[in-house]
């Protein structure tokens, strides 16, 4: 049973440009979190979405972030109009359900903007 | 507001000492708690989980423990090793948040010296 995978690992972003961020769950999870770690600091979650829901985007900047997970298809984190300030490292992680499991992450992807 | 703190930031010990992490928070309503080891550019791994119901949780020669009434966990490192040098994250859920995100402390960063 494959893990949790993200790609790309690494992505590099002039200012301005589209960064496009995927993950696919582990088998039979239906449930994925988007969290943000900036450099030097903790994670801290952006959204949880179920298939083809955003149940809790608290933690998601108002205005060039966007995600979704479609019926088919790996999650996607959209950063539009890419800064500097979103030069992170970006975690997904699924779970079979809501609250007790685990939350299993991928390996992350570290985006770099220029 | 449910926060999760980590004292030491950073610690240095010589191998082969027993050290104590520390992770505390803010809500004694704790759904679980689960700690993390992350690798320089690297991804989670997850070390243990605790639920709400037990006091603590072995592997290996990690054990965690988990106060909910003093809202803390420690993490207990037996007999370190240099390859136990990593960043350390404890992160919690609360019942009364539906969507389970985790909430995730700073981390301590911890350098084992041969």
């Amino acid at each position: 049973n494959a893990g949790v995978m993200q790609n790309p690992r690494h992505l590099v972003r002039r200012r301005g440009q589209e960064a496009r961020l995927r993950c696919s769950p582990m088998k039979g999870h239906s449930h994925v979190y988007w969290y943000r770690q900036l450099p030097e600091e903790g994670l801290k979650f952006m959204v949880y979405l179920q298939k083809e829901n955003i149940i809790d985007e608290s933690g998601m900047p108002k205005e060039r972030f966007s995600a979704e997970f479609p019926k088919e298809g790996p999650s996607i984190l959209r950063i539009q109009q890419v800064v500097r300030g979103d030069s992170a490292a970006y975690f997904c992680a699924s779970s079979p359900l809501p609250g007790p499991p685990e939350q299993y992450f991928g390996p992350g992807t570290r985006l770099t903007v220029t | 507001k449910q926060e999760v703190t980590q004292i030491p930031a950073a610690l240095s010990v010589p191998e082969g000492e027993n050290l104590v992490l520390n992770c505390s928070f803010t809500d004694s309503a704790i759904y679980n708690l689960q700690w993390f080891r992350q690798d320089p550019g690297k991804g989670l791994t997850s070390l243990l989980l605790i639920q709400s119901s037990q006091r603590e949780q072995t592997s290996g020669r990690l054990n965690a423990s988990l106060d909910k009434s003093s809202g803390r966990s420690t993490l207990y490192i037996a007999a370190s090793q240099p390859g136990d040098s990593a960043t350390y994250l404890c992160a919690a859920t609360f019942p009364m948040d539906s969507s389970y995100k985790l909430i995730f402390g700073s981390g301590t960063r911890l350098l084992v010296r041969p």
